[in-house]
């Protein structure tokens, strides 16, 4: 009964380093969605994907990119980390059109 | 634009009262809703979802909401707290008529409950 899978819970990065988080998910889920969370702006929409081989930016993609790499993960990568991108980040899957997302417990990031 | 507000970033309620947490959309299209609750260093769970039909929705936790689409609202209500609900809630709206799922969601409400 895992669910959605963040990898790692806890990070810090020193600006301008790289780093990749991961998510996974056993629902046999269509879309997934990278978002974070920041106090008092509740979840940004990263990126998307809606489908396996698809990927759509969000609200805030800037400084990020992802990989859907397969229907189970989707990755979320930071290539320069910079002290903006320091929030909670966190996963999410959903099967059919307009069915409740589902999420992982998120991973804590800060850059220094 | 799109939009979803909670007016209350935080409310503290005495546990055995009702609560009503509001939340206010803006959409150009046909919404459906979704509240979610987040436990302290927690992911999101689903409370309870609304996509068409009854306008008050049951969900978990004896938590109910009404969507009013003349008020563009969705207000979560619960007759009585207790000290288990403290958490932060979020509503999220999307689009029917958009087939990525992707949703809006408010600020967030801290719930804060007194014994």
């Amino acid at each position: 009964n895992a669910g959605v899978t963040q990898t790692p819970k806890f990070q810090v990065l020193k600006t301008g380093q790289s780093m990749t988080l991961q998510c996974a998910q056993d629902m046999n889920h269509n879309s997934m969605y990278w978002y974070r969370q920041d106090p008092g702006m509740g979840l940004r929409l990263i990126y998307y994907s809606a489908s396996e081989g698809t990927t759509d930016k969000g609200e805030v993609p800037n400084g990020y990119n992802v990989s859907r790499l397969n229907k189970r993960e989707f990755s979320l990568r930071l290539e320069s980390a910079a002290p903006s991108q320091t929030s909670v980040y966190f996963c999410a899957s959903s099967g059919l059109t307009h069915q409740p997302q589902h999420f992982g417990d998120g991973t804590r990031l800060s850059i220094l | 634009a799109q939009s979803v507000t909670q007016p209350d970033i935080h409310i503290t309620v005495s546990e055995g009262a009702s609560l009503e947490l509001r939340c206010n959309y803006s959409y150009g299209a046909t919404p459906y809703l979704f509240w979610y609750v987040q436990s302290p260093g927690q992911g999101l769970q689903l409370l309870l979802k609304y996509f068409s039909g009854d306008t008050l929705v049951q969900g978990i936790k004896g938590f109910e909401a009404e969507f009013k689409r003349s008020q563009s609202s969705f207000n979560l209500r619960k007759p009585s707290v207790h000290w288990s609900d403290a958490a932060e809630y979020f509503c999220a709206v999307g689009a029917l008529s958009s087939n990525t799922g992707k949703l809006i969601f408010g600020q967030g409400t801290t719930l804060q409950v007194k014994p």
